[in-house]
């Protein structure tokens, strides 16, 4: 595709419930983060995926958070049980190259959990 | 901890002025460093990335200098235009693991 693209772009989920979110990277692209942004804050790391490795989960808040990417293409992050403070805007990146190079970064998914 | 500092109030630069954003760094030695922008409600657009061994970075109207002993990396930006209002984000990384650490970024302001 012509850009990352992450959908839902909105998600409101009751506390308990689980949601997942989809990442679509450019296609060909290595490298695969996922980010939370709080409002008014910088990204925070979560997890990073070098074609369907997992390489780096360290970011990962709690147990109730796991991302896959089976197929080194597509990747989805799973909040199970979600609670009020996992609110935030999750972002995918992808890069074509291994580690930190210029990322291309989706629109990111709201999540709001009441 | 590693701490990252950018200037949390907005900066207001009058259009056709140099605006220059400050990010500083403590704990932390990082090998390279990264400039973002960000939209409302978009994701970050990749601007430019400095290395450790490099001390200024020119891409077009953009100016990256890396000064790792003041700790410090300035991001310019000459004949600013209202279109280059935005929040500038910078984000700093090594090459021991994966992991960008961000700053909360400026809001600038470029105002006709």
């Amino acid at each position: 595709g012509a850009g990352v693209s992450q959908s839902p772009r909105y998600k409101v989920a009751k506390r308990g419930q689980d949601v997942a979110l989809r990442c679509d990277p450019i296609s060909g692209h290595v490298s695969l983060f996922w980010y939370q942004q709080a409002l008014g804050q910088g990204p925070e790391f979560l997890t990073y995926f070098q074609n369907e490795a997992q390489l780096d989960k360290s970011g990962l808040p709690s147990d109730r958070f796991f991302a896959e990417r089976p197929e080194g293409s597509v990747s989805t992050l799973k909040i199970q049980r979600t609670q009020q403070e996992d609110s935030a805007v999750y972002l995918c990146a992808s890069s074509s190259q291994a580690g930190n190079t210029e990322a291309f970064f989706g629109q990111g998914t709201r999540l709001t959990v009441v | 901890s590693q701490k990252i500092e950018q200037n949390s109030e907005a900066l207001n630069i009058q259009e056709g002025k140099t605006a220059t954003l400050t990010c500083n760094y403590t704990n932390y030695s990082p090998a390279y460093l990264q400039w973002y922008r960000q939209d409302p409600g978009r994701g970050p657009v990749f601007l430019l990335l400095i290395r450790e061994n490099e001390k200024e970075k020119r891409k077009e109207r953009l100016k990256v200098t890396f000064d790792t002993t003041l700790k410090q990396s300035l991001f310019h930006i000459t004949a600013s235009q209202p279109a280059d209002s935005a929040t500038y984000l910078c984000a700093l990384g090594d090459y021991s693991n994966y992991q960008l650490i961000w700053g909360a970024g400026t809001k600038l302001i470029i105002k006709p």
